[in-house]
């Protein structure tokens, strides 16, 4: 399969735990983003990477989130002192270059209890 | 504030007929703009997009139109089949160029 891989594909986690999921690219897409979608909503950015330069961070994305991108291959994305609120499927999707349609991965669904 | 919004979160719609969902946005700097299609367990896969600069586009059974004036945008699907129920995503990207900023999400229900 050679379609943008997420891992794990459910995390279920208590309230103040650290989780950190990580989104393995198509090959030679170098451009990876993070979105987040809630229940009933549509996907909502979080953040953008090309290669290994984080370039650009939604409001959305507290003090708790972070991601990282070494070496511009996987990515991962780390929430620190999870919140019930924090509950969603968090998507990551990439491309090739500026302009060609977004391909997202299966995701993954967190569970704050 | 939404700048994408799909005003209908479902739509039923009977199999061989026509489904029409739509889309409407308020940033004039959207230049491009696509639907997705969302399976559950499964993220959303590119359908179909138009440029600003057009006002249809056509793939197969799925037309989109952009009417920029009205800053709206519909997906025609027909004749409609079973295995088109799912949710679909309206998403806008500005010229910028680094984000799409997406829809609520209408789910469609195509019944046999």
């Amino acid at each position: 399969d050679t379609g943008v891989s997420q891992n794990p594909r459910h995390k279920i986690t208590k309230r103040g735990q650290n989780v950190t999921f990580r989104c393995d690219p198509i090959s030679e897409h170098n451009r990876l983003y993070w979105y987040r979608q809630t229940l009933g909503q549509g996907p909502e950015f979080l953040t953008y990477f090309q290669n290994e330069a984080q370039l650009e961070k939604s409001r959305l994305l507290s003090d708790r989130f972070s991601a990282e991108r070494p070496k511009g291959s996987f990515s991962t994305l780390e929430i620190q002192r999870t919140e019930q609120g924090d509950s969603a499927m968090y998507l990551c999707a990439t491309r090739v270059v500026m302009g060609s349609p977004l391909h997202f991965g299966n995701g993954t669904r967190l569970t704050v209890t | 504030d939404q700048q994408v919004k799909q005003n209908s979160p479902s739509l039923s719609v009977q199999e061989g007929r026509i489904s029409i969902l739509n889309c409407d946005y308020t940033n004039s700097m959207f230049d491009y703009f696509l639907w997705y299609k969302k399976y559950p367990a499964e993220g959303p896969t590119f359908l179909i997009s138009i440029s600003s600069i057009k006002d249809k586009n056509e793939d197969g059974r799925f037309t989109v139109f952009l009417n920029k004036s009205a800053k709206h945008l519909s997906l025609h699907i027909v004749p409609s089949q079973p295995g088109d129920s799912a949710v679909y995503f309206c998403a806008a990207r500005d010229n910028a160029g680094n984000m799409l900023t997406f829809g609520g999400g209408t789910r469609l229900m195509v019944k046999p």
